[in-house]
């Protein structure tokens, strides 16, 4: 069964840090770009950053709203791809998702989400 | 950064229903757009990519159309399961964005 599981989500302070994981099975996962997006409660869906595949140098992309704050990582190995989040703020707060693309194709496979939430 | 527009942002209508939901780029992306249908407290689930193409899985019912600027997603007979939320989103330039969502509810 093809799946990405996301994990780490938490009740953090602002200024605080949190580091997401997102494990993917059933399909290949060094062969997909894997993407971050969050959905704020009641919001809509924000794209944050996506990590290339080994093929495409694991190059990264981010929006400004996170960049110099959080960080997308993976690791092949474990099949896994990380989202650490540093110096967060109350508008941080959200579910997030992971998702990832084959080439050719877009977001056409997503975790079941984890909330990170903001506050003192 | 790319805007994406969806109109409208909420419809009712009924079961057997032909529907379609409008979505524009702030400026030409080819096909590089993509739909996804959002339940509450679900996943977004994909539909469409290359604004034509289906997603495995995904009934023939859903139509997608459009290039550069405008693009449609048309629903032929509406099922229960298909009242829910639908994004579009352009991944031709980064940042990738989303449109703000169209709300398909019961009549």
């Amino acid at each position: 069964e093809v799946q990405l599981v996301e994990s780490g989500g938490d009740l953090v302070q602002p200024g605080g840090s949190v580091r997401l994981s997102c494990a993917g099975s059933g399909f290949i996962f060094s062969d997909h770009h894997m993407d971050w997006v969050r959905q704020a409660p009641g919001k809509g869906l924000e794209w944050i950053g996506r990590i290339r595949h080994k093929g495409r140098g694991y190059t990264t992309e981010y929006a400004a709203s996170v960049r110099g704050r959080f960080t997308v990582s993976r690791d092949d190995s474990q099949n896994s791809v990380y989202l650490q989040m540093n110096s967060l703020k109350t508008e941080d707060t959200a579910v997030y998702y992971c998702s990832s693309s084959a080439e050719g194709n877009c977001f056409d496979k997503w975790g079941q989400g984890t909330l990170v939430a903001v506050s003192s | 950064d790319i805007q994406m527009t969806q109109s409208p942002s909420s419809l009712s209508a009924s079961v057997g229903d032909r529907v379609t939901i409008t979505c524009r780029a702030s400026q030409g992306i080819g096909n590089s757009l993509a739909w996804f249908q959002q339940t509450p407290g679900k996943a977004p689930k994909p539909l469409i990519y290359a604004a034509s193409s289906l997603q495995s899985g995904v009934p023939s019912k859903f139509i997608g159309s459009g290039s550069g600027t405008d693009f449609t997603l048309t629903i032929s007979s509406l099922q229960p399961e298909d009242f829910a939320t639908y994004y579009c989103q352009q991944y031709k330039t980064y940042p990738f964005t989303f449109g703000p969502g169209t709300k398909v509810e019961i009549k």
